[in-house]
């Protein structure tokens, strides 16, 4: 079964200052990664995905992350945070659907909780 | 696009009664939807996944008789929790996805408070 690590419960960042979130993940295969941004009340956003292929990602919000096989590692990054980032960050990972492609019900790692200060 | 919703927002219910809770692809068709429970602080659970027109598949440890699923259209799946109880307080999530794509998109949540 795949299983989703993420060591940090609470990261405190200055506005302004650089970030990395850390994921890594346990998939017999090569995985579908995802992740996702939930702000209070908001629902689920996903900021990026890797499927194959550039192993570095850009998503949303300046928001990238490193696909690494050797760490079995999915590490999201920030050069600049913003106000506005603070909010709970999940990493997930699909499940290959054996039939007509796609991926599965995603498992998630506990989350991360982002703290801004000014 | 990819816009999913999710009714009632939130919903208090007596010990014993049963609650229905709709997501709906507003955009797109969605073939397989998902639904998800979360507690609070915590990450988020696959309860089942939903095929349109199929029965739902189960994760292990999840009661079928309890949370009824129902994916009778491309746009709409339900989940019923039947005979609530303050134990299935919890937050829903569902999210759905069109068939052959990776990337699910999720609903806004339902919270679910049983007195």
């Amino acid at each position: 079964a795949q299983s989703v690590t993420q060591p940090d419960i609470h990261i405190t960042v200055s506005e302004g200052a650089s970030l990395e979130l850390r994921c890594n993940y346990s998939y017999g295969a090569t995985p579908y990664l995802f992740w996702y941004v939930q702000s209070p009340g908001q629902g689920l956003q996903l900021l990026l995905k890797y499927f194959s292929g550039d192993t570095l990602v850009q998503g949303i919000k300046g928001f990238e992350a490193e696909f690494k096989r050797s760490q079995s590692s999915f590490n999201l990054r920030k050069p600049s945070v913003h106000w506005s980032d603070a909010a709970e960050y999940f990493c997930a990972v699909g499940r290959v659907m054996y039939s007509g492609g796609g991926a599965d019900g995603l498992t998630f790692g506990k989350g991360t909780h982002l703290i801004i200060q000014p | 696009g990819a816009v999913v919703s999710q009714h009632p927002s939130r919903v208090i219910c007596k010990s014993g009664t049963s609650v229905k809770i709709e997501c709906r692809s507003l955009d797109f068709q969605a073939t397989t939807m998902f639904w998800y429970r979360q507690f609070p602080k915590q990450s988020l659970m696959l309860m089942a996944t939903s095929n349109e027109g199929s029965k739902a598949t189960y994760e292990q440890g999840v009661e079928k008789d309890k949370f009824l699923i129902n994916h009778a259209s491309l746009t709409l799946s339900t989940l019923t929790v039947t005979s609530a109880h303050p134990e299935d307080s919890s937050f829903y999530i569902c999210s759905a996805m069109t068939s052959g794509q990776e990337t699910q998109y999720f609903g806004p949540g339902t919270r679910l408070l049983v007195l």
